[in-house]
């Protein structure tokens, strides 16, 4: 089974509007942590914003936000004001186990996201 | 600061041919991951090390090895490459934290290998 489904290959949204990206994972573990990274064109990897397991309130980083549904196992992405500059690949990943099991990332498919002016 | 640098930036290989490729962190992080990322998908952790002189396998660590002599680089091997391998190789590297945000992994720039 998947560990990080990202179920919207692709997306267009407006400049200036929000957009929400969608992210369910799959774990047994207690403890974990959800993080999301950009990726414009040029390749490299950007973090965005982190949510761990036992946060009780959802991640915000700026523009960014992080709707935790812990029950539903999901950790949306919301960009709010998307800017052209917002046009990339976005990755979820999770981390299971931490410490000297080496903070492992397991990433999600990625999510297209293009803003029209 | 530099951060993650990765060399090359980008390579050609023919099948058979091998090649290292080297990470380099200087924010003294203890852990530091290879990982490989294919066209349209995510990225998936090849090998990663907890600290100098550990190695661990990843996801897909066939074809691969890797060596971690000293705590800021981490190398990356292909002994005999083959045209499956052909990818964008991201190193990452992270903090040895007990799981909170600076768990976070930092990235490279990437290395585009193509193996013809």
């Amino acid at each position: 089974a998947q560990k990080i489904t990202q179920t919207q290959p692709g997306m267009f949204v407006q400049e200036k509007e929000a957009v929400t990206l969608d992210c369910t994972y799959d774990t047994s573990d207690q403890s974990y942590g959800l993080f999301w990274y950009k990726q414009p064109s040029s390749g490299e990897m950007i973090f965005l914003i982190y949510q761990g397991s036992y946060d009780e309130q959802n991640a915000t980083e700026g523009r960014y936000s992080l709707n935790f549904q812990k029950a539903r196992k999901s950790a949306n992405l919301v960009i709010s004001a998307s800017q052209l500059g917002d046009s990339a690949m976005y990755f979820c990943a999770m981390r299971e186990g931490y410490g000297a099991a080496g903070n492992k990332l397991t990433f999600g498919g990625g999510t297209r996201v293009l803003v029209k002016p | 600061n530099a951060g993650v640098t990765q060399t090359p930036k980008f390579r050609v290989l023919k099948t058979g041919q091998s090649m290292t490729l080297l990470c380099a962190q200087d924010m003294n992080h203890e852990y530091m991951y290879w990982y490989r990322q294919d066209p349209g998908m995510g990225l998936r952790l090849i090998h990663y090390s907890v600290g100098e002189g550990t190695t661990a396998k990843g996801e897909v660590p066939d074809g691969y090895n890797v060596s971690r002599l000293k705590k800021q680089n981490f190398l990356l091997g292909l002994e005999s490459a083959a045209p499956s391998q052909t990818s964008v190789y991201f190193c990452a590297s992270s903090y040895r934290a007990a799981g909170g945000p600076l768990d976070t992994q930092y990235f490279g720039p990437g290395t585009r290998l193509t193996v013809l």
